[in-house]
């Protein structure tokens, strides 16, 4: 499968707990994109990368969140300290971007907070 | 505030009819719009995509539709079969090559058979 992997499908923690969520990429893709959809709306953009650099973050992104792409391939989503309010699908997208920049996204991680 | 939305929550089409997902867009400075369709349980999956140069563009059975004058897009399937039956959103891109795409509320596309 040469589409965008995440890890793992479904995560299920206490409040208060810390999560690391993993995202693989279209191997040829340099940009990196970290999207939350909640049931209903559609994906609210949270951050991005442009190889290993980090480019923008969203408001959205408290304190909390972090993100990594350490050697521009794979990248990592962290939530600290979680909170009820942070369930919520967590998406990943890869592009080439460009011009006409198409987002190949991943099945997403399904968080759940207790 | 600018944003992206859907008219209409829901459609019901009858299986082999054709369907039109409508989208409205409030910034003008948008110059990339992108369809993307959501089964269960999967990430947006990348339907159709058209620059604001353009009005018109035809895919297999699907065609996107751009109105810059009233900010409007859409989306037509021809001969709506079962598997068409998703979540549908319209998503748009400021101009720049750095910019992010900006996603509107979904509309759920049911096909009867």
């Amino acid at each position: 499968d040469t589409g965008v992997s995440q890890d793992p499908r479904h995560k299920i923690t206490k409040r208060g707990q810390n999560v690391t969520f993993r995202c693989d990429p279209i191997s040829e893709h340099n940009r990196l994109y970290w999207y939350r959809q909640t049931l209903g709306q559609g994906p609210e953009f949270l951050t991005y990368f442009q190889n290993e650099a980090q480019l923008e973050k969203s408001r959205l992104l408290s304190d909390r969140f972090s993100a990594e792409r350490p050697k521009g391939s794979f990248s990592t989503l962290e939530i600290q300290r979680t909170e009820q309010g942070d369930s919520a699908m967590y998406l990943c997208a890869s592009s080439f971007g460009g011009t006409n920049e198409k987002l190949f996204f991943g099945s997403g991680t399904q968080l759940s907070v207790l | 505030g600018e944003s992206v939305g859907l008219h209409l929550p829901t459609l019901s089409v009858q299986e082999g009819d054709n369907s039109i997902i409508n989208c409205a867009y409030s910034n003008s400075a948008s110059d990339y719009f992108i369809w993307y369709k959501q089964e269960s349980g999967k990430g947006p999956q990348f339907i159709i995509d058209i620059r604001s140069n353009m009005d018109k563009r035809q895919g297999q059975r699907v065609t996107v539709l751009l109105n810059k004058t009233v900010k409007h897009l859409s989306l037509q399937i021809a001969a709506t079969q079962p598997g068409d039956s998703a979540v549908y959103f319209c998503a748009e891109r400021l101009t720049g090559a750095n910019s992010k795409l900006t996603f509107g509320k979904g509309i759920t596309l049911s096909v009867r058979p």
